[in-house]
């Protein structure tokens, strides 16, 4: 099984400023099947980012992804107040799915 | 537009069987080209991936919790469904459906999530 971790746990930071989250496999992601989702408090997670640079429909292009193997990034370019909730990556492997525990951002 | 819809009981006691049931609207189950999976989030903590089945009923599920689950589909009613059996107060999580995306490695669209609580 392949373990996600995320860092940092909380990143504390403005609006308008930049966003990079970082999540990091124990093992080598395939075909970068790594994904981004984003979670406010009492709603479901929301997909940002796919094939580990693609956003989905409707993302803005505020959120960028990039990376391969084991090493995966998220950008938020200029922190919108909307912007302010729970990252989580994601990767797909040998038909399973793990999620990293999360990254905070919230208002510094 | 998909929309996901979890329904089932909000309380289940401990031993017992845990039941729940998407319901899938603005698409069909049975067009093929997408597999429904199950994920559940305990209070506070992060994803857990359940399980996934394609229209065909043909299932694959987290090794972690193979023995306990089984994940069923309803093409006529456009509905797949969760039975996790033995529960505990472990098992007491926000539980969401979801369709994983057409690359096969993403989840796209997701139900709102239903809260259950395994307590006698």
């Amino acid at each position: 099984e392949i373990v996600l971790t995320q860092s940092p746990g909380t990143l504390s930071l403005s609006p308008g400023e930049r966003a990079t989250l970082s999540c990091r496999a124990s093992q080598t992601v395939s075909r970068s099947y790594l994904a981004w989702y984003q979670q406010k408090p009492g709603q479901a997670p929301r997909l940002l980012i796919y094939g580990a640079s693609s956003r989905a429909t409707g993302i803005p292009d505020r959120f960028s992804g990039s990376g391969s193997g084991t090493d995966f990034t998220l950008t938020i370019s200029r922190l919108e107040p909307e912007d302010f909730a729970v990252y989580y990556c994601q990767q797909y492997g040998s038909s399973l799915f793990t999620f990293g525990p999360g990254t905070k951002v919230d208002i510094k | 537009q998909v929309q996901l819809q979890e329904s089932g009981p909000g309380l289940v006691k401990p031993s017992q069987t845990l039941s729940l049931t998407c319901t899938v609207s603005g698409g069909f189950i049975s067009s093929g080209g997408y597999y429904w999976s199950w994920i559940r989030q305990h209070p506070g903590k992060g994803l857990e991936w359940i399980g996934y089945i394609y229209y065909t009923g043909s299932a694959y599920y987290n090794p972690s919790l193979k023995s306990r689950v089984t994940i069923s589909v309803d093409t006529s009613k456009n509905q797949f469904s969760l039975r996790l059996s033995s529960v505990t107060a472990a098992d007491t999580a926000v539980y969401y459906c979801a369709r994983v995306g057409d690359s096969y490695d993403h989840f796209d669209y997701w139900g709102q999530g239903t809260l259950v609580t395994v307590s006698s």
